[in-house]
């Protein structure tokens, strides 16, 4: 499918566990990012990546680990998951040409419960 | 810190009103603020604002940036029922990180 996908859009999973949330864009986008949504708190950045190979952290990182091997794919994995890592997550991408490279579009999001 | 601040938190007017949404920053090293419709789902991109004074427009929507006071505002004019959504705000920084507000939540009344 075109555009930007997360897979999977629900996961419900046991503290400790580990967990992984997918990510494609089709567009070859360089940029790409990952999100956490809570009541209270907005959007917050969790890690992004400038090109494959080249990963960052944003503002809240702690417990969560990325990749990027392809520029299509930016997985971002729960390594022991925990309660409050229970949220909605959003993968996001963009160009890196000026003037687009702020422009960011955004996946459907994963609904993560932690029990 | 860092801080996008977005006012009110939340707003709910009739239809055909106008309404002015509120996004202040205290950001280093500013590059660009946007903002997004967030409907049920994902947010969608609106506008994008890098130098101030310089108006934005989509339709009924428009938008304008003062990087001097570190605010931007967001009009809605004419407002419809399909316009309700939590609007938010972004600044960019410019080591590419990226800050939200905790948004608007704009509730139109038929």
């Amino acid at each position: 499918d075109a555009g930007i996908t997360q897979s999977p859009r629900y996961k419900i999973t046991e503290t400790g566990r580990q967990v992984t949330l997918m990510c494609h864009q089709t567009w070859s986008h360089s940029y790409m990012f990952w999100y956490r949504q809570d009541l209270g708190h907005g959007l917050r950045l969790i890690y992004y990546s400038a090109a494959a190979d080249i990963t960052d952290k944003g503002e809240v990182p702690d417990g969560y680990v990325v990749s990027r091997s392809k520029t299509e794919n930016f997985p971002l994995t729960l390594e022991s998951a925990t309660r409050s890592q229970t949220s909605v997550y959003f993968c996001a991408s963009s160009a890196n040409d000026y003037p687009s490279w702020n422009e960011q579009f955004f996946g459907p999001g994963t609904r993560l419960t932690v029990l | 810190e860092d801080k996008v601040v977005q006012s009110p938190l939340s707003l709910v007017v009739h239809e055909g009103d106008t309404v002015t949404l509120n996004c202040s920053y205290e950001v280093t090293n500013f590059r660009s603020l946007l903002w997004y419709k967030q409907e049920k789902k994902a947010p969608t991109f609106l506008f994008m604002l890098t130098s101030s004074g310089i108006e934005k427009k989509s339709g009924r929507l428009s938008s304008i940036l003062d990087k001097k006071e570190l605010f931007s505002i967001l009009n809605i004019t004419a407002t419809q029922t399909g316009d309700s959504a939590v609007y938010l705000c972004a600044v960019i920084r410019g080591d590419d990180k990226i800050i939200f507000g905790k948004g608007t939540r704009l509730h139109i009344l038929p």
